[in-house]
């Protein structure tokens, strides 16, 4: 079963417009909403995380965008760059010591 | 301060062949996890450990998988006898875990074939 659906597959985007990538939950007892990005040949590493206390958390040009009523989270990269290019990974889990149920990924690429 | 270390980065090995993954966690964690990823499963968990002791290897696909952590330091993955189904990027990840969830750490991975 798949426990965090992460949409779409693969995005390309211009210069300098905006990326959006989505995930989907099942578990409402998720508490913890993580993104990982990975660039070829490198581990995932996280680069921004968010909690449901809150409906949005931004860190410089990445934001997430947290619905939870509808069991939804986004990420939005603004004035998106070439150096974005990467496979994001969103995740989840239960706080304590539960591990990270990642969506499969999304490949991005910003072209010039 | 080094990252998670992960040898060896590719191996290629023939069917049959017994395969061993190594992972050093980096200084004072506590917690590994050992992922598998493919284009088709993203990235899955295989087993995670707490302080040395296996928590759930509900992940691992078969008997042919076992991992090991002798130390608090290190840990294996070894596939006997490997098959070509098995071939992915196997990371090891890391974490300081004191109640809250704790930021995983990944090694770069080693990329297996098998032939």
């Amino acid at each position: 079963q798949q426990q965090v659906k992460q949409s779409p597959q693969s995005l390309i985007v211009q210069k300098g417009g905006i990326s959006i990538i989505n995930c989907a939950y099942e578990n409402t007892a998720f508490d913890y909403f993580p993104w990982y990005q990975q660039f070829p040949g490198k581990g995932p590493a996280l680069l921004i995380a968010i909690r449901p206390d809150v409906s949005e958390k931004k860190e410089g040009r990445f934001t997430i965008s947290f619905n939870k009523s509808a069991k939804q989270f986004s990420l939005h990269i603004m004035d998106s760059q070439p150096g974005d290019s990467a496979t994001y990974f969103c995740a989840a889990s239960l706080s304590g010591n539960t591990p990270l149920v990642f969506g499969k990924g999304t490949r991005l690429s910003v072209i010039a | 301060d080094a990252g998670v270390i992960q040898s060896p980065r590719h191996e290629v090995t023939e069917m049959g062949q017994e395969v061993t993954l190594r992972c050093k966690l980096i200084s004072g964690h506590n917690s590994l996890f050992w992922y598998r990823q493919t284009m088709m499963r993203g990235l899955e968990l295989l087993i995670y450990f707490n302080n040395n002791v296996p928590i759930d290897d509900s992940g691992m696909p078969e008997d042919r998988f076992s991992a090991k952590m002798p130390n608090a330091s290190f840990s294996t993955l070894k596939i006997q006898p490997s098959e070509p189904r098995d071939s992915a990027v196997y990371f090891c990840a890391s974490s300081f875990r004191q109640g809250g969830t704790g930021e995983l750490f990944f090694g770069e991975g080693s990329r297996l074939t098998v032939l």
